[in-house]
């Protein structure tokens, strides 16, 4: 068990509305990152937060957005839903000084209809 | 755009037999890690490899980082059925500092079944 737990574990939202997914960091870790793993893939990173900014993003478009709150939890907001958003989502911490080792939570299973 | 290739994509062997993934890329990178994801849950890291030309060893797991930085392998000796899962191998991209920004550009992955 890593010590980052995320919610929802499942969710199914139709085209359109728009989701928030949370995560909760490992104690200590400074550094928050969201992954989409579609099914047969591997992850794809999203954006990362540390200090409350975000820190790096990936190849996904404006209406996929994020918060990380003082206490390093950390929320992925997607607007707009579109079919292709249907995946799992992941949160992994990490600590900023490390060797960029991340933790990774269950993930939260996202279907849009 | 850095990319990782895994290959095999899909492996499906005998308790007992060993078996090798590789994972390649044109690009060098800061670091490597290899994690091992089961259905319905994330992916757990196994192993972190930072130098060219390290290998470590995890019980009947050995993983090597390729003396340039752009490529590694995880070799199983005598697989179990409790191996079986998805391997993915994941790499820090090679700027200053960013082996810590949490990017980490992953490869499609290894499924592996071990039959009893």
């Amino acid at each position: 068990e890593t010590g980052v737990t995320q919610s929802p574990t499942h969710l199914i939202k139709t085209r359109g509305q728009q989701v928030t997914l949370r995560c909760s960091s490992q104690s200590g870790h400074n550094t928050v990152s969201w992954y989409q793993q579609a099914l047969g893939q591997g992850p794809q990173f999203i954006f990362q937060y540390y200090r409350e900014e975000e820190n790096g993003r990936g190849n996904f478009p404006p209406r996929f957005s994020g918060l990380q709150f003082p206490n390093y939890s950390s929320e992925l907001n997607v607007n707009a839903l579109e079919l292709d958003d249907s995946a799992l989502y992941l949160c992994a911490s990490g600590d900023r000084e490390s060797t960029g080792e991340l933790f990774f939570g269950e993930g939260s299973r996202l279907t849009v209809l | 755009t850095q990319l990782l290739e895994q290959s095999p994509q899909f492996l499906s062997i005998q308790e007992g037999e060993n078996l090798t993934v590789y994972c390649n890329s044109s690009s060098v990178f800061s670091s490597l890690q290899w994690y091992r994801q089961e259905p319905g849950e994330g992916p757990v890291l196994l192993v972190t490899v930072v130098t060219g030309g390290e290998v470590k060893k995890l019980k009947r797991l050995t993983f090597q980082f390729g003396d340039a930085r752009k490529d590694s392998s995880l070799h199983i000796t005598a697989a179990q059925p409790g191996d079986t899962g998805l391997y993915l191998c994941a790499g820090g991209p090679n700027d200053h500092g960013s082996s810590n920004t949490g990017k980490l550009i992953f490869g499609q992955g290894t499924t592996l079944q071990v039959k009893p």
